[in-house]
C-alpha cells in the first residue's frame, strides 16, 4: 500500500529564512507526487507536482522540490519564506491515471517568525 | 469562475439528523472524489466517480452515500449524523494523470 510520511509536524521559520519541508513516500511503481498548501480555512491549492523527466521541479510561489529515487522523498524548498507563506502543507502521492485519488501525508505546520 | 464549488461552507446540524453537502465542477474533467480532513488535519479519500461510475468507495460508514447525477457533480448524503463526523470534507476533481483540483472546503459540525 502506497504511503507519504512527512516527518514534521510543526517548523518555525524565520521571515526572509530558507526553508525545506521533508517528505518520503512508498509506492510500488513509478510515483506521482505533489505537494499542496492550505492556508486557514481554505481549500488545498497545488504548488507543484512531479510526474517524470526533470528531477527538480518548479512550482509557484517561488518554491521548489527535488524527487529523489534512492532516497523515495520529495522535499520542498523556498530559498527565502515570506509571512504569507505561513500555513499548512501537505505531501502527496497518487497512481497518475484512473481515479485513484491520491494519499496524503499528515500535513507540516509551517510558522513564520517576524 | 470557481473551478470546484462546494455548499454549504459551514454546516451545524444535531446528532441524528440528514444531510448533503453539494459539490459542481466546471473544469470538464471526468474524475471526482469526495476526501474528508479530520480536527488533525489528516486528509482521507472517501470515494471517487468517473463518469458518474463509483470507482473507490474506501471503509466510510453506509450512513455516507454519494451520488453524482452527472459528471459535473458529485453530492454527498450523509443519514443519522453522529459526532464523529465532524470534520471538513473536500471536493475535488482531476483529468488523466493530472493534479486534482480541490474546492474550499466543507466545514460539519455536530453537535
Amino acid at each position: 500500500a502506497q504511503s507519504v510520511t512527512q516527518p514534521d509536524i510543526h517548523i518555525t521559520v524565520s521571515e526572509g529564512a530558507s526553508l525545506e519541508l521533508r517528505c518520503n513516500y512508498s509506492y510500488g511503481a513509478t510515483p506521482y507526487l505533489f505537494w499542496y498548501v492550505q492556508s486557514p480555512g481554505q481549500g488545498l491549492q497545488l504548488l507543484l507536482k512531479y510526474f517524470s523527466g526533470d528531477t527538480l521541479v518548479q512550482g509557484i510561489k517561488g518554491f521548489e522540490a527535488e524527487f529523489k529515487r534512492s532516497q523515495s522523498s520529495f522535499n520542498l524548498r523556498k530559498p527565502s519564506v515570506h509571512w504569507s507563506d505561513a500555513a499548512e502543507y501537505f505531501c502527496a502521492v497518487g497512481s497518475g491515471g484512473g481515479a485513484d485519488g491520491l494519499t496524503f501525508g499528515k500535513g507540516t505546520h509551517l510558522i513564520i517568525q517576524p | 469562475d470557481t473551478a470546484v464549488s462546494q455548499t454549504p461552507k459551514y454546516l451545524v446540524t444535531q446528532m441524528g439528523n440528514d444531510k448533503s453537502i453539494k459539490c459542481e465542477q466546471n473544469l470538464g474533467h471526468d474524475t471526482m472524489y469526495w476526501y474528508k480532513q479530520d480536527s488533525k488535519k489528516f486528509l482521507k479519500i472517501m470515494f471517487s466517480y468517473n463518469n458518474k461510475e463509483l470507482i473507490i468507495n474506501e471503509t466510510v460508514p453506509n450512513r455516507f452515500s454519494p451520488k453524482s447525477p452527472d459528471k459535473a457533480h458529485l453530492n454527498l448524503h450523509i443519514n443519522s449524523l453522529e459526532l464523529g463526523d465532524s470534520a471538513v470534507y473536500f471536493c475535488a476533481s482531476s483529468q488523466g494523470e493530472a493534479e486534482a483540483f480541490f474546492g474550499q472546503g466543507t466545514r460539519l459540525t455536530v453537535v
